[in-house]
């Protein structure tokens, strides 16, 4: 049972333009969410978190936005470079303290120069 | 060190052998997290630590799976008898603290069951 869901495998995105990556959860008990992102042969890197008190966080050229009553958070990046073109994963965490992460299946994102 | 060490970086084994996976987290991060990648993009919580000790371990399968955290050695992941399903990426992370921060991963041991 997928519990952390990004319905998009795959999007493309003219350099300079805005990257919106969504992800979908469905345990109302997460309450830290996390997007990593990931190149080849590579493990996740960190990008971004947001806790379930706020409903946006920003850091440079990313910000993410949590809609909790819908179950619903979005990375945005803006501009796009070549470089951002990668898997992104989506993850959250429960309040239960163990800390372990629920994954999304990732979307891979093109930036096309 | 500075990054999660994650040895070998691929691992070959016959069916039926023993695969062992090692994992040196984050000096100062008292949790440790494994992680298995079967499918290209899904990722399976097998068990965490703090330091030593075992903190969640629903993940793993029991019968075959084993790991251990011990005082001044790297972290291990240990596979018995490995079957064809066991083929996948294994990622080991650590973090500061329990709650609420971001962990941070090595870049997986690649097994391989021939």
């Amino acid at each position: 049972d997928q519990q952390v869901k990004q319905n998009s495998p795959s999007l493309s995105v003219q350099e300079g333009r805005i990257s919106i990556l969504n992800c979908d959860y469905t345990n109302s008990m997460f309450d830290y969410f996390l997007w990593y992102k990931k190149y080849p042969a590579e493990g996740p890197t960190f990008l971004i978190s947001i806790s379930s008190i706020k409903d946006k966080n920003e850091d440079g050229r990313f910000t993410v936005f949590l809609n909790k009553s819908a179950k619903h958070l979005s990375l945005h990046i803006v501009p796009s470079q070549p470089g951002d073109s990668a898997v992104y994963f989506c993850a959250a965490s429960d309040q239960t303290g163990a800390n372990n992460l629920f994954f999304g299946t990732g979307t891979r994102l093109t930036v096309i120069p | 060190g500075e990054e999660v060490a994650q040895t070998p970086k691929h691992l070959v084994r016959g069916e039926g052998q023993k695969a062992k996976l090692y994992c040196a987290p984050i000096k100062g991060h008292s949790y440790v997290f494994w992680y298995q990648q079967v499918l290209k993009n899904e990722f399976k919580f097998l068990i965490s630590f703090q330091n030593e000790n075992v903190f969640d371990e629903t993940g793993m399968p029991k019968e075959r799976f084993s790991a251990k955290c011990l005082p001044n050695s790297p972290c291990s992941l240990e596979i018995q008898a490995t079957k064809l399903e066991d083929s996948a990426v294994y990622f080991c992370a650590s973090s500061q603290s329990q709650v609420n921060t971001e962990a941070f991963f090595g870049q997986g041991t690649r097994l391989t069951v021939v």
